[in-house]
């Protein structure tokens, strides 16, 4: 059973910057998907971005397009959202979570809270 | 983007009986390979999502078998036998078929 931890939560000033970092208690990168998924306060869940090491691919929500960027840390097995020019409507929890098989966010972390506020 | 839509948001059950969750997608969910990647999810409150379902009818190891899922085409239907009071949580659907992956809206199920 993989296990999920996101840390680098935590409150921010909107336009400013943060970092979430997910790590893994077995390899995160393989042939199935990363993603990041949020949850505003009791609201729904959205699909944030996903990452495929083995084929590369990249994706994001268009609600995040542009200001988002994942990236993965081999040597240390981290999947790292970085996340610019926040506003309040990115106030949420972020969960990193796997696929096991296709298409499938078997693995999900707790969450981390980002907390977007002047 | 796939839309999909669950119903209803809100299901009171008495316990012991049965309930059934709907969630219909905008567009087939049929993936290249043939699969079609439609899951469950439960949320208790204070908790991440957990699976309970993949590729429609798949149950995931732990889930007890009164969790069965269901469907085809665009329809498809999360089902439990007889409620108990530890299911009182959240249900998504999402389809993982199309990037991005689509949540349904969740439906609430409470006890009556």
């Amino acid at each position: 059973e993989m296990l999920l931890v996101e840390s680098g939560g935590g409150v921010v000033q909107p336009g400013r910057s943060l970092r979430l970092s997910c790590a893994g208690s077995g390899s995160l990168f393989d042939v199935h998907g990363m993603h990041w998924v949020r949850q505003a306060p009791g609201k729904g869940l959205e699909w944030v971005s996903g990452f495929i090491s083995g084929t590369g691919r990249v994706d994001y929500a268009d609600s995040v397009k542009g200001r988002f960027t994942v990236s993965r840390d081999n040597a240390e097995n981290f999947l790292h959202l970085q996340m610019n020019s926040l506003t309040e409507d990115d106030t949420a929890f972020y969960y990193c979570a796997k696929d096991r098989d296709p298409g499938g966010l078997k693995y999900w972390g707790q969450g981390a809270l980002v907390i977007v506020s002047s | 983007d796939v839309v999909m839509t669950q119903s209803p948001l809100s299901l009171p059950v008495t316990l012991g009986q049965p309930a059934s969750l709907s969630c219909r997608s905008s567009q087939s969910l049929v993936h290249t390979d043939g699969n079609i990647y439609l899951s469950w999810f439960q949320q208790r409150p204070g908790q991440p999502p957990r699976r309970l379902i993949y590729k429609i009818s798949d149950r995931d190891s732990g889930v007890p078998d009164r969790f069965s899922g269901s469907g085809s085409g665009t329809d498809f239907t999360l089902k439990i036998s007889r409620v108990e009071a530890e299911d009182v949580a959240i249900y998504y659907c999402m389809q993982g078929t199309h990037w991005p992956y689509t949540f349904g809206q969740g439906t609430k199920l409470q006890i009556k």
